[in-house]
């Protein structure tokens, strides 16, 4: 089955560049997905990726996609206390009527002062 | 434009009562879907539904646990019978076209189960 894993910690100074990383197990994933988790709250989606890509920006993020490593990073440049939450991974396969998303644990992002 | 609104946001039940979470989608989405979150997980899929169908219930429990979304009103995620273990987050998540069309899917802020 697929399974999608993640760090569980990462800590980074205010300022510095963030790297969240994913691997995943599913060769034929389709989109993969960063969620933000802030405590308390919902997911909030924050970009998501087509398997044919390799590298998408947005703002301060960039995503990279890995396809023959099954390799997945979220970069957040100029860190900010703002983006202090845990960071979610995830992936969907187009099989047909497959519409779930396969969630990693998530990483839990603190920025020191 | 609202999002997925969920309610309640947070429920409290005893062992063996009823749980209802609501969940109305985003305006103009008719796909809609379940997920549960554990203290410490990550979201772990429960059920997909369109309008009046449930297409893939392949994350639900056998027993206890229903889910609808009829053709007026919001998608219920009924638990019969709780039990500790249910306590969790339960997230509501909608999309217009499907994942597999779009990609897309939107979350609600989560109700809250705490079983005493």
């Amino acid at each position: 089955g697929e399974d999608v894993e993640q760090s569980l910690f990462l800590s980074v100074r205010e300022g510095d560049s963030s790297v969240i990383n994913c691997t995943y197990t599913d060769s034929s994933s389709t989109y993969l997905y960063w969620y933000k988790q802030e405590p308390g709250a919902g997911l909030q989606l924050l970009t998501y990726i087509f398997s044919n890509m390799d590298m998408k920006q947005d703002q301060r993020l960039t995503v990279l996609l890995n396809k023959k490593d099954k390799h997945l990073s979220l970069r957040i440049a100029d860190t900010q206390t703002g983006d202090s939450a845990i960071y979610f991974c995830a992936e969907s396969t187009a099989n047909f009527g497959n519409e779930k998303l396969t969630f990693g644990t998530g990483t839990r992002l603190t920025i020191i002062p | 434009n609202a999002g997925v609104m969920q309610n309640p946001r947070h429920l409290v039940r005893r062992r063996g009562q009823e749980a209802r979470l609501r969940c109305s989608p985003m305006k103009g989405h008719s796909h809609v879907y379940w997920y549960r979150q554990l203290p410490e997980e990550g979201l772990k899929f429960m059920v997909y539904l369109q309008k009046e169908n449930i297409i893939d219930e392949s994350g639900m429990p056998k027993e206890r646990f229903s889910a609808e979304f009829p053709k007026e009103g919001p998608s219920i995620l009924r638990i019969q019978q709780v039990v500790r273990g249910d306590s969790a987050a339960y997230f509501c998540a909608s999309s217009r076209q499907g994942v597999r069309s779009t990609g897309e899917l939107f979350f609600g802020e989560g109700s809250r189960l705490t079983v005493l």
